[in-house]
């Protein structure tokens, strides 16, 4: 089946580093590849996504490149801020329909 | 504004009683999903439906059951027969289509706790 694997956190940066949050994926065919970012209490809100090999997505800052080769689906940033501070989730939505499978998500905290 | 609601955001219940949670999407999107969230984990699918009046298990419904009778509405009972109901439960939708793969779109969260 499919499966997702990410870096278990905590990461903690100093405010303006460089992020980057590891994502690798097990799927069969060519699956949607998706990040979520989930601040304190809240649902999850979409971030970005890439719907086929070598695609980028990019929002607000962050990016993530579609890596068949390697299944991969790394996010990054190049400099963070405080407001940065949340739970990251990559997921995946393979050959039947919309259904995700999430990977365990990754706290980051970006102090000031 | 075009949006997924859930109501109440926190719920409290006694140990034994089945409590509905409420989730309404104003989106016109055709599939509607639920999962629950424990502390520092991903999230898990209860229950998912892509069509009116239709609705298939997730890789966690045992303890829940749900209805679909209205396009914008997917309700979610969590019986006493689920074992650890204390939780963080979310819901989702997203448009369907045959052949694509499309983002979800999340509500903000029911947190219930049972004592």
């Amino acid at each position: 089946g499919n499966s997702v694997t990410q870096m278990e956190g905590p990461v903690t940066l100093s405010e303006e580093a460089f992020l980057t949050i590891n994502c690798t994926y097990t799927a069969t065919g060519y699956p949607s590849l998706f990040w979520y970012v989930q601040y304190p209490g809240e649902g999850l809100q979409l971030l970005l996504k890439a719907t086929k090999a070598d695609d980028k997505g990019s929002n607000k800052g962050f990016e993530a490149t579609y890596r068949k080769e390697t299944t991969s689906f790394h996010l990054e940033k190049g400099s963070v801020q405080v407001s940065d501070s949340a739970v990251y989730f990559c997921a995946l939505s393979g050959a039947a329909g919309n259904k995700l499978t999430f990977g365990g998500g990754t706290r980051v905290l970006v102090k000031p | 504004d075009g949006g997924i609601t859930q109501s109440p955001k926190y719920l409290f219940r006694k140990e034994g009683q089945n409590v509905t949670l409420s989730c309404e999407q104003n989106l016109n999107h055709d599939a509607m999903y639920w999962y629950r969230q424990d502390p520092g984990q991903g999230l898990r699918l209860i229950y998912y439906s892509q069509i009116v009046n239709d609705f298939q298990k997730g890789d966690i419904a045992e303890g829940y059951s749900v209805s679909r009778e209205k396009k914008e509405s997917f309700p979610l009972t969590v019986t006493s027969a689920q074992k650890n109901p204390t939780a963080f439960y979310l819901c989702a939708s997203s448009i369907e289509g045959a052949g694509r793969r499309n983002e979800q779109y999340f509500g903000p969260g029911t947190r219930l706790t049972v004592t």
